[in-house]
């Protein structure tokens, strides 16, 4: 399983842009990027998910570069409901089995 | 459709004493897990079941059993519980290589 390293944590304000990189130089062919978003006191929750290239959703967007070696989530415009802690996961197609990092903690401030 | 549910919401126990923390999901999954979450860390895999029948250790399984009654339903069972397992228990399910979905949480104190 490839390991990955984010920033333990960050801060930003309210109404930034804010970009979260994750680092998975290990990552194999078959490995696809996950991330999650946890609030205190609450279960981990899918944000998004991508292959390489560039993915979006209503919430947020990742980026892969071409080597697939990090990938970077991107907020736009966070908000104070925003602070969390945000988990990136590098899954193997087809596995059955996830690890967690420790995360990166997200603190928006007014 | 209430999706993961896990009972009960915080249990205390002393050293010694057993429990076992159930955890359902209503959304045809096959696959379901266990994590452990101490307090500013991230999830560590305890058990996974990834189908029916079948159940699979994961980083940390030492001092935990589990049982995969049935599609809906995931038992995590600590035998002689620690100080070391306080902690609080996520337990999670998904259909195939797609997203988790993951419970409220079972916040235990092992005193």
């Amino acid at each position: 399983l490839a390991k990955t390293t984010q920033p333990i944590s960050m801060d930003s304000y309210e109404g930034q842009e804010v970009n979260i990189t994750c680092s998975h130089n290990n990552i194999a062919t078959n490995d696809y990027i996950t991330w999650y978003q946890q609030f205190p006191s609450q279960g981990p929750r899918f944000i998004i998910q991508g292959y390489k290239t560039k993915v979006t959703n209503e919430v947020a967007s990742l980026f892969i570069p071409a080597d697939r070696k990090s990938s970077t989530l991107s907020l736009p415009r966070v908000s104070l409901s925003d602070t969390a802690v945000y988990y990136c996961l590098v899954v193997q197609t087809g596995a059955n089995n996830l690890f967690f990092g420790t995360g990166t903690r997200l603190t928006v401030i007014p | 459709n209430a999706g993961v549910t896990q009972t009960p919401k915080f249990q205390v126990l002393k050293t010694g004493q057993s429990m076992t923390l159930q955890c359902a999901q209503d959304m045809n999954h096959n696959s379901m897990y266990w994590y452990r979450q101490d307090p500013g860390m991230g999830l560590r895999l305890i058990y996974y079941s990834a189908s029916e029948g079948t159940t699979d250790k994961g980083e940390v399984p030492n001092g935990y059993n589990v049982s995969r009654l049935n599609k809906r339903e995931f038992s995590l069972r600590l035998e002689s519980a620690a100080p070391s397992q306080t902690s609080v228990y996520f337990c999670a399910s998904r259909l195939t290589s797609d997203t988790q979905y993951f419970g409220p949480g079972t916040r235990l104190t092992v005193l």
